[in-house]
């Protein structure tokens, strides 16, 4: 059984572009959560899709968006990249419903804005 | 809003030493607490946790016990292997497993054969 996957690995992209990271959640999870982990900082929450809508934000401009298909996979889009986006982006994924479900992560990939 | 505090790395010790990692949050109620480890080149981990007070958690030689009155979920290890290097997040939840996750700055961890 796959975990959570992520692509791509890394990513190198100029200030001002637009990116798109991919997740694919671990099987039989129907929740996918996207973190910010700046250079040696904890991860920052992002959002949270369920159901393809977004459910729950953490404090970041509208410049980071998502999206999340009927597979449960999902999508996270930044435009207009700042050198601060720098960082290892992370997909969580996890069953919503009733229990001590855990949240699973996926490697990250590590986006550099030059 | 809540948040969460952690000791300050790098922490470097022998191997088979006893290891303590303090962490303290900040939350009204009672939040689910975690700690997480990140291995170099892999993603995040879930060491253990506990969903209510006097909870202990425990997994791989680890335990964290979850104190309501001094608001803290401090990582112990009687003995450190080298392989016990990594970073380290101590993180709160609320609501259900699927709630954000709100985490501290993160220990890094170095242990010497």
């Amino acid at each position: 059984d796959a975990g959570v996957t992520q692509s791509p690995t890394h990513l190198i992209k100029t200030r001002g572009q637009q990116v798109t990271l991919r997740c694919s959640p671990k099987s039989g999870h129907d929740t996918v959560s996207w973190y910010q982990q700046a250079l040696g900082q904890g991860p920052q929450f992002i959002f949270q899709y369920y159901e393809e809508e977004e459910r729950q934000r953490g404090n970041f401009p509208d410049r980071f968006s998502g999206h999340q298909f009927p597979n449960y996979s999902s999508e996270l889009n930044v435009n207009a990249l700042l050198l601060g986006d720098s960082a290892l982006y992370l997909c969580a994924s996890s069953y919503t419903g009733t229990g001590p479900y855990e949240q699973y992560f996926g490697p990250g990939t590590r986006l550099t804005v030059t | 809003g809540d948040s969460v505090t952690q000791m300050e790395g790098p922490v470097t010790l022998s191997e088979e030493a006893f290891l303590t990692i303090n962490c303290t949050y900040t939350a009204t109620g009672y939040p689910s607490l975690f700690w997480y480890v990140q291995y170099p080149g892999e993603g995040l981990q879930l060491l253990l946790k506990a969903t209510k007070a006097d909870d202990k958690g425990s997994n791989k030689g680890f335990e964290a016990t979850y104190r309501k009155e001094t608001t803290s979920f401090h990582l112990e290890k009687g003995s450190v292997q080298v392989s016990d290097s990594a970073v380290y997040f101590c993180a709160l939840s609320r609501g259900s497993s699927a709630s954000k996750i709100i985490f501290g700055s993160g220990t890094r961890l170095s242990i010497r054969p």
